[in-house]
């Protein structure tokens, strides 16, 4: 089992770019989430998905949109990257609650 | 706002001696509190959780101690090591829909040897 996986591990974006991270899980977990971490801040929720074809916001969701692909992936997308978004990026699953949240390695994302 | 405040935010403690970090929450609907433990360049991953229906849970040389008239939690790391050297995140949650954690600020614990 990879558990949960995170592609690219480091990207550099310039301000106004689009992307799209990608996270997926084989463990075959109802719920998944996108969290970024800040110093600081510890991890803030920016979306969840509940289940497959739902997904909600979390604290702070603005400036991202997210899709729950299937039961294995959910995506976020930065559609006009600010360098108030320069974070790394964790994507997360889980079962139920109050079930372990497994955490990807992570996305380093730097916008210029 | 932050419903969750952790401190300190760092620790440095000698190798053998106790690790004590500390949580507040505010919302009296959280049942569920784990504390994550997060190495450079990794993601978080569960240490150790703890219900409100009991007041201490002990694993090893991680405790948790667990007030809730008082809404706090605290980790005790015992003996601590070297290799206990992290960023240590407390968290609360609800039996919602989403699961959803609440975490708190973080607290970089280095333990010296």
């Amino acid at each position: 089992n990879a558990g949960v996986t995170q592609t690219p591990k480091f990207q550099v974006l310039k301000t106004g770019q689009s992307m799209t991270l990608q996270c997926a899980q084989d463990m075959n977990h109802n719920s998944m989430y996108w969290y970024r971490q800040d110093p600081g801040m510890g991890l803030r929720l920016i979306y969840y998905s509940a289940s497959e074809g739902t997904t909600d916001k979390g604290e702070v969701p603005n400036g991202y949109n997210v899709s729950r692909l299937n039961k294995r992936e959910f995506s976020l997308r930065l559609e006009s990257a600010a360098p108030s978004q320069t974070s790394v990026y964790f994507c997360a699953s889980s079962r139920s609650h109050p079930e372990t949240q497994y955490f990807g390695p992570g996305t380093r994302l730097l916008v210029l | 706002q932050q419903q969750v405040k952790q401190s300190p935010q760092s620790l440095i403690v000698q190798k053998g001696g106790i690790s004590i970090i500390n949580c507040a929450y505010e919302n009296t609907a959280f049942d569920y509190f784990p504390w994550y433990q997060q190495f450079p360049g990794k993601g978080p991953a569960l240490l150790i959780a703890i219900r409100p229906d009991v007041s201490e849970k002990k694993e090893g040389r991680f405790t948790i101690s667990f007030n809730k008239s008082a809404k706090q939690f605290s980790l005790h790391i015992m003996d601590s090591q070297p290799g206990d050297s992290a960023t240590y995140f407390c968290a609360a949650s609800m039996n919602n829909a989403g699961n959803m954690l609440t975490f708190g600020g973080g607290t970089r614990l280095m333990v010296k040897p």
